[in-house]
């Protein structure tokens, strides 16, 4: 059975720093890994998709990457800025419907 | 293009009770998928249904059933509600069963 797993859970950093958020995942027989952000009491937003045979993606100031053989993914966040506060999960699918999430990281960027 | 959309946006049911919860894919998309996101956790698979027909299940009861139309639009029915199903539901589409899923708003359920 898949298991997910982010680290840390919650992380405060001032404005401008560049920060990491992990994510681990038990069979690396994935299909593929993405990224979403979840604003309080909102739906998920789609950041990164990372298929299978990929090792990372980049979207402006976000970079993703994934290594299926130690069942690791990280989530680079350059220049931080107080509206990229919010809830990061990860999620992989190991076969075409089932999709297992991470528990989140709590993101806060003070001004 | 129209994005996923979920209705309706609260509910409050008591125990015992029945609920539809519905959702209306983006454009162009015939998979949807269901989850269940409790407070504090990341969302946990129901079910996921492909060109009207169930295309896999996660760790859900029976009471915990789903239709899709023709128009791939969804409904997610939970019957006999209890305490613990109070959470946010949340429905994705995507254009295949493989490619990236688009999350509606969700559904808030209150069961008192």
């Amino acid at each position: 059975k898949q298991e997910v797993t982010q680290i840390p859970a919650a992380l405060s950093v001032p404005e401008g720093e560049n920060l990491v958020l992990n994510c681990s995942f038990t069979d690396s027989a994935i299909y593929n890994l993405q990224w979403f952000r979840q604003d309080p009491g909102k739906g998920l937003t789609s950041l990164l998709l990372i298929q299978s045979s990929q090792r990372e993606q980049t979207s402006g100031r976000l970079n993703a990457s994934l290594d299926k053989s130690s069942g690791r993914s990280t989530l680079y966040i350059a220049a931080s800025q107080p509206g990229d506060s919010a809830t990061y999960l990860c999620a992989v699918s190991s076969n075409n419907n089932d999709m297992r999430f991470g528990a989140g990281t709590r993101l806060t960027v003070k001004p | 293009e129209t994005g996923v959309t979920q209705s309706p946006t609260h509910l409050i049911k008591t125990r015992g009770q029945q609920v539809t919860l519905r959702c209306s894919s983006q454009s162009g998309h015939n998979t949807v998928s269901w989850y269940q996101q409790a407070l504090g956790q990341g969302p946990q698979f129901i079910f996921q249904y492909y060109r009207e027909e169930e295309n896999g299940r996660g760790n859900f009861p029976p009471r915990f059933s789903g239709l899709q139309f023709p128009n791939y639009s969804s409904e997610l029915n939970v019957n006999a509600l209890e305490l613990d199903d109070s959470a946010l539901y949340l429905c994705a589409s995507s254009r295949t069963n493989v490619e990236t899923q688009y999350f509606g708003p969700g559904t808030r359920l209150l069961v008192l």
